[in-house]
């Protein structure tokens, strides 16, 4: 079956300007996760969803990054008057339900603020 | 704190060589979750193998092997007849248990070791 899919692969933007990432998991995977991964590290846990409901976003480094799964599959997470130190790979990982382990991650969406 | 440290940055070996890749972890939890995963170089992050607290004993899989150490604190990645497309950077992770008992809380990840397997 299909993987979890990430949109867009690649954005550049401005500094300031907003950006929008989507992750759409793999049906029926009831946990959702976001990561960020700079280059030559790896990926630090943003925040997490069980359905809808947003389960720690402890990792969020500040108020401009916000994430919702309004309908507990599709989940955005939002980016506000980005920066440069902003630009990284984002990713996003599914798990089958909460008593389960193996997240599965997305091919991440790199963003690159200029 | 809970911490992975994989202390090879890189590894060269030639194919067909055996290499085993270091992870050393912290946590003040006693139970726990351990995690190899795979970034080839196309990205992506390929789940390899997860391991409990609780269950010690070595896994083998295929050319793939991993020692489990409490004592030591550490879950070591084996590569046995290594191929060309070994080659990847490999990460070792941790996770805390969940409220339901599951390991699907943040996975925290070490730097990873680059593995380049030479024909």
């Amino acid at each position: 079956g299909a993987g979890v899919s990430q949109s867009p692969r690649y954005k550049v933007t401005k500094r300031g300007q907003d950006v929008a990432l989507r992750c759409d998991p793999i049906s029926g995977h009831v946990s959702l996760y976001w990561y960020r991964q700079a280059l030559g590290q790896g990926p630090e846990f943003l925040t997490y969803f069980n359905y809808e409901a947003q389960q720690d976003k402890s990792g969020l480094p500040n108020d401009r990054f916000s994430a919702e799964r309004p309908e507990g599959s599709i989940s955005t997470l939002t980016i506000q008057r980005t920066e440069q130190r902003d630009s990284a790979m984002y990713r996003c990982a599914s798990s089958f339900e909460q008593g389960s382990y193996e997240q599965y991650f997305g091919p991440g969406t790199r963003l690159t603020v200029t | 704190a809970q911490k992975v440290t994989q202390a090879q940055t890189e590894i060269s070996v030639v194919e067909k060589e055996d290499v085993t890749l270091d992870c050393v972890y912290e946590t003040r939890d006693t139970t726990y979750y351990l995690f190899w995963y795979k970034q080839p170089p196309s990205g992506e992050l390929v789940f390899l193998i997860r391991r409990n607290s609780f269950d010690e004993q070595n896994e083998i899989s295929g050319r793939y092997s991993w020692n489990f150490q409490k004592s030591t604190s550490s879950f070591n990645f084996t590569i046995t007849a290594s191929q060309v497309v070994d080659s990847a950077v490999y990460f070792c992770a941790l996770s805390e248990v969940g409220n339901y008992g599951g390991a699907t809380n943040k996975l925290i990840f070490g730097t990873g070791t680059l593995l380049a397997v030479q024909p």
